[in-house]
């Protein structure tokens, strides 16, 4: 079973609307969490990287959250525009090494 | 732009061939991690380097192989090659091996696809 669960699997939104989009993990011991934007048949770009301490963290328009207690995390996209269109990762490093990734959502922004 | 090169970027062979991809990381990189992502996948951690040395392994076949010489560029060979082998192969160099808040920089990827 994946340690690192993302929600929705897709969605499409209007242009100009924001969405939030969620990370569960299950992933023990905790060292930080990162989520990354891929465009399609391109390598991830990071958008914010949060460790246990952090509650939230800004890069532009998107902001991500975390709650270590109840090991969730959500990003939200403020102001969606064309380009936001993507693969949106959650990514939960265990320990030093060891990199645990989630399926990712696909969001798709129409004008 | 992210700094990482990787080449080829496109490799089209038939299965039971043998392949090697490429990765130069960053200047200043001593880490390398090389990652598979097929359709139906998410990123899948194969194996990570560092500073010339093997530091973590993830689901990575005994059909492959890597190495990181010691100019910090990585090689990642794949042999005996089948179908499901066809995938986006990332590279990704962080400055040290410590995962702990290491921003990772991934490379553009180079697409096999095995026929």
């Amino acid at each position: 079973k994946n340690q690192v669960e993302q929600s929705p699997q897709s969605l499409i939104i209007l242009e100009g609307k924001n969405c939030t989009l969620q990370c569960n993990y299950t992933v023990s011991p905790f060292s930080n969490l990162r989520w990354y934007k891929q465009d399609t048949g391109r390598g991830p770009v990071s958008l914010t990287i949060m460790t246990f301490s952090e509650n939230t963290k800004s890069n532009g328009r998107y902001t991500a959250t975390l709650d270590a207690d109840t090991k969730q995390s959500s990003l939200h996209i403020t102001a969606s525009q064309l380009s936001d269109s993507a693969s949106y990762i959650c990514v939960v490093s265990e320990g030093d090494y060891k990199l645990s990734f989630g399926a990712g959502t696909t969001v798709t922004v129409r004008a | 732009d992210s700094g990482v090169t990787q080449t080829p970027k496109h490799l089209i062979t038939a299965t039971g061939q043998r392949v090697t991809l490429r990765c130069s990381p960053r200047s200043g990189d001593l880490s390398v991690y090389w990652y598979q992502q097929s359709l139906d996948q998410g990123l899948q951690f194969l194996i990570h380097y560092y500073n010339g040395e093997e530091r973590a392994k993830g689901n990575i076949l005994e059909r492959f192989s890597a190495q990181q010489f010691p100019d910090l560029h990585s090689e990642l060979n794949l042999s005996s090659l089948e179908l499901g082998d066809s995938a986006l192969y990332f590279c990704a160099s962080s400055v040290d091996g410590r995962g702990r808040v290491n921003e990772q920089f991934f490379g553009p990827g180079t697409r096999l696809t095995v026929l």
